[in-house]
């Protein structure tokens, strides 16, 4: 089956750093996708990892590891903003979604 | 436009009735995809359009649910005999050319409620 696993609420501070976690079972793997998405709005797109290692994207870093099925979205220097759904998809023929996760910023 | 649009925003509609939804993509992108999200969950995959291929309609839920797309560029997706069941938000994204490295732009969405 295809399985794809996010915690469901993180809660962290402004101004820290946040590790948010996704761990996959599909079969097959032609990438991975982090989508944010504000409540009640559509997801936009933040990075898309297919080769292990780690995508640095201004405040907004990905890792993968595709012999772990685990990936990982990292969040720097939080702003109030962030406070949003981080949701996790893994390409195989289509977009496997995860449910996401809702990160919650506090001041 | 510059994005993709979808229609209508809100649509209520009572038990049994048939809804349509529109969606209109990103001019020049070939690859079209209708995505349904229940409240607090990920989105669940309906069916994708790439140029004049067959569409993959491996993600219909049942026989009530059907898409087209006229000319490769707008599309509608139709639900006969709503159930409860089928409240939710319809999401339509578009890429490219359907790439799996591709990003997908979405929709505002059409928040379907069915009574």
């Amino acid at each position: 089956g295809q399985n794809i696993d996010q915690p469901t609420e993180m809660t962290a501070t402004e101004g820290a750093i946040v590790q948010i976690n996704c761990t996959y079972q599909t079969s097959g793997f032609n990438g991975l996708f982090w989508y944010q998405q504000h409540a009640g709005e559509a997801p936009t797109f933040l990075s898309y990892n297919v080769l292990d290692g780690l995508e640095e994207k201004g405040r907004f870093s990905s890792f993968l590891s595709r012999s772990k099925g685990y990936s990982y979205l990292l969040l720097k220097e939080l702003q109030m903003k962030d406070s949003a759904s981080y949701l996790c998809a893994v390409r195989h023929y289509q977009l496997i979604w995860g449910a996401g996760t809702k990160l919650i910023i506090k001041p | 436009g510059a994005g993709v649009s979808q229609s209508p925003s809100n649509k209520v509609t009572e038990k049994g009735k048939d809804v349509e939804l529109r969606c209109d993509p990103i001019s020049g992108h070939t690859a079209l995809y209708w995505y349904r999200q229940s409240l607090g969950q990920g989105l669940e995959f309906l069916i994708y359009f790439q140029g004049n291929s067959a569409p993959d309609k491996s993600g219909l839920p049942s026989d009530r649910f059907s898409a087209e797309r006229t000319g490769g560029s707008v599309s509608t997706l139709t639900i006969q005999r709503t159930q409860q069941e089928d409240s939710a938000v319809y999401l339509c994204a578009s890429s490219e050319s359907g790439g799996s490295g591709e990003t997908q732009y979405f929709g505002p969405g059409t928040r379907l409620l069915v009574l």
